[in-house]
């Protein structure tokens, strides 16, 4: 049974660019939901994805956006990208009301 | 405000030396807490969700205990490859997890 897996696993970006991670949750579920974790910080809820609607948002700017296939796959963008965007990004998916299992993560570096 | 809290931030010990680690927290309706383990660079692995005060659940050394306001891991006669960073989150009624910063915990041979 594959788990959830993240692409890409390593990123550099620069100042300004765009970027679109991608996330394949694992078998049997259908929320995927993102976060974004800083060195030495726990993991930052960013958003979740349900039927293909965003179900819940965090603290984040409009800068960072989602969306959810009818394959419960999942993308997150990040548009005109801050030093600041550094991080490792997390994808996890569940069933509602059931723990959450997560992906390797991408490591984005933003120059 | 959802709020979690860990203690210590870094705990070294010995190969065989038992210890806790705390997650202390503030939220309203906790639907449940969970314990992940993480490596550097990579994804937080699962280990337990406890759900309700008075719960425990074990696992090969580690065991986690509720209460209604904190969690604590207890690592039984640790081994090196014990070394990580463990996660405490809760999940509360406003429905979002939130995770607290993490202990990192180094077991020496």
């Amino acid at each position: 049974d594959a788990g959830v897996t993240q692409s890409p696993t390593h990123l550099i970006k620069t100042r300004g660019q765009q970027v679109t991670l991608r996330c394949s949750p694992k078998s049997g579920h259908d929320t995927v939901s993102w976060y974004q974790q800083a060195l030495g910080q726990g993991p930052q809820f960013i958003f979740q994805y349900y039927e293909e609607e965003e179900r819940q948002r965090g603290n984040f700017p409009d800068r960072f956006s989602g969306h959810q296939f009818p394959n419960y796959s999942s993308e997150l963008n990040v548009n005109a990208l801050l030093l600041g965007d550094s991080a490792l990004y997390l994808c996890a998916s569940l069933v509602l009301g059931e723990t959450q299992y997560f992906g390797p993560g991408t490591r984005l570096l933003v120059l | 405000e959802d709020q979690v809290t860990q203690s210590p931030e870094a705990l070294r010990l010995q190969e065989g030396e038992s210890s806790s680690l705390n997650c202390s927290y503030t939220v309203s309706g906790l639907r449940g807490l969970f314990w992940y383990r993480q490596d550097p660079g990579k994804g937080p692995e699962f280990l337990f969700t406890l759900y309700s005060a008075g719960e425990e659940k074990e696992k090969e050394r580690l065991k986690a205990t509720l209460t209604k306001k904190e969690s604590f891991l207890h690592i039984t006669a640790p081994k090196p490859e014990d070394s990580a960073t463990y996660l405490c989150a809760v999940w509360g009624s406003a429905s979002k997890i939130i995770f607290g910063s993490g202990t990192r915990l180094s077991i020496r041979p």
